[in-house]
């Protein structure tokens, strides 16, 4: 079985301020790692993923997350956070050949402040 | 359809109640996912369809839950005698194939309510 921790609930941040998102996997076997945004009224979106080569992944709107397989992590970054980033972040994982059967996180509230 | 729709965006339901929630997948997608998201927490795994074929149905929390994709394209998730602990938020999510390759493109869910 998988588990998955995102250890903030709820991060704030000043608008053009760096962000860090952290996520924290535990698995007995190796698997795919995803970040997930939420914006109100609307469905999960993609941000990235990793599935195997480089270990640092970028995504859309600018963020990025590295794969630590010894810290067992999985952190979204982004140097500079507008507005319109505040949304709900999920951390996901999926065993290799389980394919979109994801095990999802908490959750991170991202609230960006003018 | 260009995105993947869900209805009712609202249901509420008295408990007892039987109730079902319609998922339309992007058409052409053979894979479809149901999610439960209980207030303030992650979405869940529930069941998952290749096709018409219910492939994997380990995450439904108990035999008051069934999901159909007769057709291998429009999938209906029915909860039967529903109770309080079954309010939260179903979501639907399809993509071209079943592989992690493939973008899971999520519905904006379906919202019920136990009274």
């Amino acid at each position: 079985a998988q588990s998955v921790t995102q250890l903030d609930s709820q991060v704030p941040v000043f608008e053009e301020a760096p962000v860090e998102l952290r996520c924290n996997y535990s698995s007995s076997v190796s698997v795919y790692l995803f970040w997930y945004v939420q914006y109100p009224n609307q469905g999960l979106q993609l941000l990235l993923k990793y599935l195997s080569g480089s270990t640092l992944v970028k995504g859309i709107n600018g963020f990025e997350a590295e794969f630590n397989k010894s810290q067992t992590s999985f952190h979204l970054r982004k140097p500079s956070v507008h507005i319109s980033d505040t949304a709900e972040y999920f951390c996901a994982v999926s065993p290799i050949g389980a394919g979109n059967m994801l095990t999802f996180g908490g959750g991170t509230r991202l609230m960006v402040k003018p | 359809g260009a995105g993947v729709s869900q209805s009712p965006r609202y249901k509420v339901a008295k408990r007892g109640q039987d109730v079902a929630l319609r998922c339309d997948p992007i058409s052409g997608h053979v894979s479809l996912f149901w999610y439960q998201q209980a207030l303030g927490q992650g979405p869940e795994f529930l069941t998952y369809f290749q096709n018409e074929a219910q492939l994997d149905k380990s995450g439904l929390p108990s035999d008051r839950f069934f999901a159909e994709r007769p057709e291998g394209s429009v999938s209906t998730l029915k909860i039967q005698r529903t109770q309080q602990e079954d309010s939260a938020v179903y979501l639907c999510a399809s993509s071209l194939l079943g592989g992690a390759d493939n973008v899971l493109t999520f519905g904006a869910g379906s919202r019920l309510t136990v009274l």
